[in-house]
């Protein structure tokens, strides 16, 4: 079955620890997509990465930071530094430009 | 950031009726306008990727027109289902430039049909 994987659906942690949120496809997609949605708001774009190695800060990203290493994988650290980490993380991929983007079933992350 | 517009942000209607709702974007530098809906607990789904001035696409109850030219996008729903309750997302996205590849989504229209 071909998607969008992200582990694990719910997250704790302590304030003031760095978190790794995964997201791993196997479309075979070009480009990866990091948002971020809290009550009551739409999806904010965190950062995106068009292909391995590169990758550009979105409209909000501050206090995270992201790696694409290998194609499949877009792995997303949300450190310290964020002052409001508590949200909901979707990761999203798609082919190209021209196609739609697909979508991670979330992880929910809360900083205690 | 890319200035998108949703409106209206929340929807209430009843069954059978047919419903509409508008994403603002800018025209300069135009490429692509995605529409999606969003089911709760479920992951945004693709509904349309347009592309062309005068565009429309339609899947079943759902269609889209767009307007590249003074830069909006409408969403129409006819004959509204409890099934189609859901939060409806555009995003636009740019030619080139340093935003190539960003797809940045509006804040959203949350429809929500009454039996």
């Amino acid at each position: 079955d071909g998607g969008i994987t992200q582990s694990p659906k719910y997250l704790f942690r302590k304030e003031g620890q760095n978190v790794t949120l995964s997201c791993e496809q196997n479309l075979n997609h070009d480009a990866m997509y990091w948002y971020r949605q809290d009550p009551g708001q739409g999806l904010r774009l965190i950062y995106y990465s068009q292909i391995v190695n590169d990758f550009q800060k979105g409209d909000i990203a501050e206090g995270y930071s992201v790696s694409r290493e290998k194609k499949e994988s877009f792995p997303l650290t949300v450190t310290s530094a964020q002052k409001n980490p508590t949200a909901f993380y979707l990761c999203a991929s798609r082919e190209h430009r021209d196609t739609e983007a697909f979508f991670g079933q979330g992880t929910r992350l809360t900083v205690v | 950031i890319l200035n998108v517009e949703q409106s209206p942000q929340s929807l209430h209607v009843q069954e059978g009726d047919s419903t509409n709702f508008t994403c603002s974007f800018p025209s300069s530098n135009f490429y692509a306008l995605h529409w999606y809906r969003w089911e709760t607990a479920k992951s945004p789904e693709a509904l349309f990727v347009m592309t062309l001035n005068g565009d429309e696409k339609k899947k079943g109850r759902i269609s889209a027109t767009l307007n590249t030219k003074e830069g909006y996008s409408y969403l129409y729903i006819k004959g509204s289902q409890p099934e189609d309750s859901a939060t409806y997302l555009c995003a636009p996205t740019n030619a080139g430039g340093t935003s190539y590849g960003k797809l940045t989504f509006g804040q959203g229209t949350i429809l929500t049909v009454h039996p």
